[in-house]
């Protein structure tokens, strides 16, 4: 019963160094999702992939890439780490169907950019 | 730019009062309105969600949508410190499901 699963939990890095943010839902979901949230603020949407294949850039796509690597795993790297993107970025998924069906969230990964 | 809009409290009620939430939503196109709650430090939870105009409850919930004022609403029955949390509205059009900054709710025993 994992649901969407995030890894890491924590992270600190050094501005410039990359890393990669790894999802995976194993619910058969088509569609998956990266937001972040900011301290007192709500979720922003970064990327998101419709389906297994295609991703679209959110609200605050800038200094990220997404790769859907198969219909389980979408995955969320920063190439070069700032300070601004320190954040709490969380994971979701929608099962397919109606548009109506709520997202399941991951619980998220805490990253800290020095 | 498509804005959800929320207070963001914090919305202070004593133990066993309804608490009312509000929430706009700027695209007509929406199609489908969520109710989250987030404590600290952790993710979003599903409350609710609703898509026809009217009031739709479950148990202690209730959720309002007015899609002609772009307006939906969550209120809290006998409210409990334990529903002390923020509360985040989210608008669903098409593929994108954006979020408001969340209410914080705090309910004093």
């Amino acid at each position: 019963n994992a649901g969407v699963t995030q890894t890491p939990k924590f992270q600190v890095l050094k501005t410039g160094q990359s890393m990669t943010l790894q999802c995976a839902q194993d619910m058969n979901h088509n569609s998956m999702y990266w937001y972040r949230q900011d301290p007192g603020m709500g979720l922003r949407l970064i990327y998101y992939s419709a389906s297994e294949g295609t991703t679209d850039k959110g609200e605050v796509p800038n200094g990220y890439n997404v790769s859907r690597l198969n219909k389980r795993e979408f995955s969320l790297r920063l190439e070069s780490a700032a300070p601004s993107q320190t954040s709490v970025y969380f994971c979701a998924s929608i099962p397919p169907g109606q548009s109506n069906q709520p997202q399941h969230f991951g619980d998220g990964t805490r990253l800290s950019i020095l | 730019q498509k804005e959800v809009e929320q207070n963001s409290g914090p919305l202070s009620v004593p133990e066993g009062a309804i608490a009312s939430l509000n929430c706009t939503y700027s695209d007509r196109g929406s199609q489908s309105f969520f109710w989250y709650r987030q404590y600290s430090g952790k993710s979003p939870e599903l409350i609710m969600f609703i898509y026809s105009n009217g009031d739709k409850e479950d148990g202690r919930f209730t959720a309002q949508l007015n899609k002609a004022s772009q307006y939906v609403s969550l209120l809290i029955r006998d409210s409990q410190p334990s529903d002390s949390a923020t509360y985040l509205c989210a608008v669903r059009a098409g593929n994108m499901l954006t979020f408001g900054g969340g209410t914080r709710l705090m309910v004093k025993p």
